[in-house]
């Protein structure tokens, strides 16, 4: 099984600031005959259903903020939020689908400072 | 527009089966690509991926299922079964389905159901 494992486990990033989150693989999940990244970032708020931001590791899905980018190659990376909102507050979740069991990382659960 | 909704027992006893139904609306699930999926959360912790079944009725478990799981689907009803035997305390959590996109190779959930929290005690 891909283990994916996320950093920091909490962080607190002030209104308007870049809060930065990471996702490492333990292999790499990035398909070579199309050169994909089989990877996907969700937020999860609280009492609500996980929300889909980005898949192919930096595409957006549609209607995510601009504030939100997804970054890396392989086994390593990141998604950031470039100037937090309040309504960022949540758990933010990576996981892989490069092979099955499609695995999620333990989640980073985001604040405000 | 697609929503999705799980449905069953609140509460289970040990060793009993769960069985879950996803039934949704706004796609279908003969379309070539898509796929229906169940993930789970117990409280506080992590999203778990369970199961996932595709158009052609292709199946994917974890492995965590050891065998315990069933995927079906019903697409004259649009809907998606989930059943699991000899429930355990520790499969207390929140049951989410999500429908996957039909791109190909993309095995994210871009619509999720509310979810249905199912107790195991007895």
């Amino acid at each position: 099984d891909i283990v994916v494992t996320q950093s920091p486990d909490s962080l607190a990033v002030s209104l308007g600031e870049r809060a930065t989150i990471n996702c490492k693989s333990s292999q790499s999940v990035l398909y070579s005959s199309n050169n994909k990244n089989y990877l996907a970032w969700y937020r999860q708020k609280p009492g609500q259903p996980p929300k889909l931001l980005i898949y192919w590791a930096s595409t957006r899905e549609s209607g995510v903020p601009d504030r939100f980018s997804g970054s890396g190659s392989g086994t390593d990376f990141t998604l950031t939020i470039s100037s937090l909102q309040a309504e960022d507050v949540a758990v933010y979740y990576c996981q892989q689908y490069y092979g099955s069991p499609y695995t999620f990382g333990q989640g980073t659960k985001l604040e405000i400072k | 527009q697609i929503t999705l909704k799980e449905s069953g027992p609140t509460l289970v006893k040990p060793t009993q089966t769960l069985t879950l139904t996803c039934t949704f609306s706004g796609f279908s699930l003969s379309t070539s690509g898509v796929g229906v999926g169940w993930i789970r959360q117990p409280p506080g912790k992590a999203l778990e991926w369970l199961a996932l079944v595709y158009w052609d009725d292709a199946k994917r478990y974890s492995p965590s299922l050891r065998s315990r799981g069933t995927i079906t689907k019903d697409t004259s009803k649009n809907q998606v079964v989930l059943t699991m035997t000899n429930m355990d305390p520790v499969d207390t959590a929140t049951y989410f389905c999500a429908h996957m996109p039909e791109e190909q190779w993309l095995v994210a959930f871009d619509y999720w159901g509310q979810g249905a929290l199912v107790t195991v005690s007895s």
